[in-house]
């Protein structure tokens, strides 16, 4: 078990450009879930997935987030024409649903400045 | 819908001295309710979680918190403060099992400092 692992750790980048983020969550956790953090707040929603399949993406913030979890272990966020305002620190949590003491584990996050 | 307010941003105290961070939730479901714990360059830690069971819940730490309903409150306490509780403190309210376990609206969070 080396815990959830997000990558980059950090990302600076221009304004209008895209960036994607990875998380690798706990080997053989069913349930991948996004969050965002912003200076001050506390984590806020925006997606998750059961295996390969996105239960809901309602909470994204804009048609520029999308989220993949193609073979339903990593999975990426991706923001397209970023915005100053996107600047946060991006978050990932996994868990095994339904598991005896059910427990998210969250990864370091992404921290996300847009210049 | 449910929301979280923790009622103040920053928390104070000596070392030995009791802790109490205080948390306060709407929930128009019966909810689940967390801690968690977020030092510096680290992934945010669950400290310990109601699940309608026991109201008065144990955690790591020497951290428990006490569910009560009439109160919509579900404050946290460690009776004495080590200086490595050092930390920023969140709670959180999820819908009660179901799909929308693990979606979870977390309060703005406690920053609680510890003095020698």
């Amino acid at each position: 078990d080396t815990g959830v692992s997000q990558n980059p750790r950090h990302k600076i980048t221009k304004r209008g450009q895209n960036v994607t983020f990875r998380c690798d969550p706990i080997s053989e956790h069913n349930r991948l879930y996004w969050y965002r953090q912003t200076l001050g707040q506390g984590p806020e929603f925006l997606t998750y997935f059961q295996n390969e399949a996105q239960l809901e993406k309602s909470r994204l913030l804009s048609d520029r987030f999308s989220a993949e979890r193609p073979k339903g272990s990593f999975s990426t966020l991706e923001i397209q024409r970023t915005e100053q305002g996107d600047s946060a620190m991006y978050l990932c949590a996994s868990t095994i649903r339904g598991a005896d003491n059910e427990k998210l584990f969250f990864g370091s996050g992404t921290q996300l400045s847009v210049l | 819908a449910q929301s979280v307010t923790q009622l103040g941003s920053h928390v104070s105290v000596s070392e030995g001295a009791l802790v109490l961070l205080r948390c306060n939730y709407s929930s128009s479901v019966p909810p689940y309710l967390f801690w968690y714990v977020q030092y510096p360059n680290q992934g945010l830690q669950l400290l310990l979680k109601y699940t309608s069971a026991a109201t008065l819940v144990k955690g790591i730490n020497g951290f428990e918190a006490e569910f009560k309903k009439s109160e919509t409150s579900f404050h946290l306490t460690k009776p004495s403060a080590h200086m490595s509780d050092a930390a920023e403190y969140f709670c959180a309210v999820s819908p009660a099992g179901g799909t929308s376990y693990g979606k979870l609206t977390f309060g703005q969070g406690t920053i609680l400092t510890v003095h020698p």
